[in-house]
């Protein structure tokens, strides 16, 4: 079985401080997480994905993620949010024994004001 | 690359009607999938294709969803009669099986049936 649980509804920061989104696992084998993004009436964006190697990872518009095995995170940050960050964010796990199905987090809602 | 395709973009019909969704994947992947996004239920994966052929459909929600994918350009979602509790957004997206598996998602498809 494999779950995603993203603690947060709702983040809020203001423009030029860190943003974290958090995210946390739950999988039988090795774990593929990936991040989304979702701005109001467009579909998911991809913005990164964890699948072996270097636990930090680095993807499009400045975001990273830090996969933690131990504490079984992924979490989303940015050092420098912009009012353009403002969105909806998804974390996704996929367990290594099965080959196309994600399962999603709800959701968190980033609002970041100027 | 022009990304997924999706038409229509929004679609307004009366329950009993059949309404057709229709998805190009992006050229050269072999996977796509079909997804609805609701407030109340999130993102479910509908249905799964896999070099055209459909690998699971355990998340089609009952008799009246079918779902196409004759040629590897272009797959369809088809709701026959439509009911009020079938509205919500519908997203197509597609992937290559090849590293991570990352979906790439479309501009969905905004149903609601009166």
């Amino acid at each position: 079985a494999q779950s995603v649980a993203q603690p947060e509804d709702q983040v809020n920061v203001a423009e030029g401080n860190p943003l974290t989104v958090k995210c946390t696992y739950s999988v039988s084998g090795n774990p593929y997480l990936f991040w989304y993004v979702q701005y109001p009436n467009r579909g998911l964006q991809f913005l990164l994905k964890y699948i072996t190697g270097d636990n930090l990872v680095k993807g499009s518009y400045g975001f990273e993620a830090e996969f933690n095995k131990s504490q079984t995170s992924f979490h989303l940050k940015k050092p420098s949010a912009l009012v353009s960050d403002s969105a909806l964010y998804f974390c996704a796990v996929r367990d290594s024994s099965n080959d196309y199905k994600l399962s999603f987090g709800a959701g968190t809602t980033v609002t970041v004001r100027a | 690359d022009a990304g997924v395709i999706q038409s229509p973009r929004h679609e307004v019909t009366e329950m009993g009607q059949e309404v057709t969704l229709r998805c190009k994947p992006i050229s050269g992947h072999n996977s796509l999938f079909w997804y609805r996004q609701t407030m109340m239920r999130g993102l479910e994966l509908l249905i799964y294709f896999n070099n055209n052929v459909p690998i699971d459909d355990s998340g089609m929600p009952e008799d009246r969803f079918s779902a196409k994918m004759p040629n590897a350009s272009f797959s369809t979602l088809k709701i026959q009669p439509s009911e009020p509790r079938d509205s919500a957004v519908y997203f197509c997206a597609s992937s290559l099986r090849t590293g991570g598996y990352e979906q790439y998602f479309g501009p969905g498809t905004r149903l609601t049936v009166t």
